[in-house]
């Protein structure tokens, strides 16, 4: 089956601590993307990566960081500098034809600052 | 610029009756316009798409949807409420002017009542 994973499903982190979310697709895509969602304000996008080794900002940037080693993998870090992390992020992925295809998602993690 | 206006937050229908989902966008050309849904504590799932072909657009579950370029809209209809529409619809606009990013309204909350 091809599609997008994304772990854990649900992550809890102390404050101050750094946190990974994991996504990997086996689509072999080029795009891909992290969106943060928060009740009521839809999706807002923090990074994304069009090609292996190169990456850029989104709207949500501060506080995160990516990386983009592998074609099929972009994980996620939320570091202790993100004031207020706690919500459902999800992570993307789209062959990269310049908007003309849609993206496809995964499940989600849920964050939670305890 | 590009960007999406969903002009309900929050639409209730009755089971069996039409479904009207509002969807206005802004873009500078061709735009690529999707429909998502999302169930609760999921990722979204596409329901259809609009890349310039034809402008009525049927998708899954018996949703479509008309490009209307001169009202710059995309309104999502359904004949039939059925109770599994419930859920979060996300409307989204892209075009080759963007850089392969996707832009989402904030999202209509369908409640069906049985």
């Amino acid at each position: 089956d091809g599609g997008i994973t994304q772990s854990p499903k649900y992550l809890f982190r102390k404050e101050g601590q750094n946190v990974t979310l994991s996504c990997e697709q086996n689509l072999n895509h080029d795009a891909m993307y992290w969106y943060r969602q928060d009740p009521g304000q839809g999706l807002r996008l923090i990074y994304y990566s069009q090609i292996v080794n190169d990456f850029q900002k989104g709207d949500i940037a501060e506080g995160y960081s990516v990386s983009r080693e592998k074609k099929e993998s972009f994980p996620l870090t939320v570091t202790s500098a993100q004031k207020n992390p706690t919500a459902f992020y999800l992570c993307a992925s789209n062959i990269g034809t310049r908007g003309m295809n849609e993206q496809f998602f995964g499940p989600g993690t849920r964050l939670t600052v305890l | 610029a590009q960007s999406v206006t969903q002009l309900d937050s929050h639409v209730s229908v009755s089971e069996g009756t039409p479904v009207l989902l509002r969807c206005n966008y802004s873009s500078s050309y061709s735009p690529s316009l999707f429909w998502y849904v999302q169930h609760p504590n999921k990722g979204l799932q596409l329901l259809l798409k609009y890349t310039s072909a034809a402008t009525l657009v049927k998708g899954i579950n018996g949703f479509e949807a008309e490009f209307k370029k001169s009202e710059t809209s995309f309104h999502l209809t359904k004949p039939s409420a059925h109770m599994s529409d419930a859920a979060e619809y996300f409307c989204v606009v892209s075009d080759v002017y963007t850089g392969n990013q996707f832009y989402f309204g904030t999202g209509t909350s369908l409640t069906v009542i049985p």
